[in-house]
């Protein structure tokens, strides 16, 4: 089945660590984007990738860098800069971006905490 | 920027039919409304979405205002797998940034 995975599902940091956090698709996609989400609130754009190697940064970018070597992979790194990471992370594809009348398909999340 | 505006929480019995209200007022002509509904610690799920008519698919029914600015999700029998936060997004036509979500609205279906 078509999809995108991301791993881990859970991830701890310790403080000054550097950590990355995986995702994959499968549905030929070009464009993905990554969302940080915090509790009782919605979802902030953190990078968007419309094609292999092309980024740009979202709202919130400070703190994260990311890769687009693939079309299949854009993982994040969320780096010691980034002084509270403790969120739910969100990966998601569409096949073309800025399509406003195509569905977006997101992953099943990784929940990153700080030790 | 294009916001949408829905309230916190909703309750409804198992079995009844759903409405979950969404208003958008600075909506533009080409920015399209999209539902998406997701349970706790899993990603979004997609469930509808509409330009200026109504929708139905096998999931749920969209009811757009004729103005749009407002639009109903409708669940048609409301079961307890129903239960989650419900998103009602613009997709909106320019800008680098999109998609707007806001904080959604927690359904609990009471059996």
């Amino acid at each position: 089945d078509g999809g995108i995975t991301q791993s881990p599902k859970y991830l701890f940091r310790k403080e000054g660590q550097n950590v990355t956090l995986s995702c994959e698709q499968n549905l030929n996609h070009d464009a993905m984007y990554w969302y940080r989400q915090d509790p009782g609130q919605g979802l902030r754009l953190i990078y968007y990738s419309q094609i292999v190697n092309d980024f740009q940064k979202g709202d919130i970018a400070e703190g994260y860098s990311v890769s687009r070597e693939k079309k299949e992979s854009f993982p994040l790194t969320v780096t010691s800069a980034q002084k509270n990471p403790t969120a739910f992370y969100l990966c998601a594809s569409t096949m073309v971006y800025l399509a406003t009348n195509e569905k977006l398909f997101f992953g099943s999340g990784t929940q990153l905490s700080v030790l | 920027d294009a916001k949408t505006t829905q309230p916190n929480s909703m309750e409804s019995n198992e079995e009844e039919p759903v409405h979950l209200p969404c208003n958008h007022s600075t909506i533009s002509g080409t920015d399209y409304i999209h539902w998406y509904r997701q349970l706790p610690s899993q990603g979004p799920e997609y469930v509808i979405h509409g330009l200026t008519s109504n929708v139905n698919n096998r999931m749920a029914s969209l009811a757009i205002a004729e103005d749009r600015k407002s639009s109903t999700l409708i669940l048609h029998r409301a079961t307890l797998r129903d239960a989650a936060v419900y998103y009602c997004i613009l997709r909106v036509g320019t800008g680098a940034n999109n998609l707007f979500f806001g904080t959604g609205t927690r359904l609990t279906v009471i059996p």
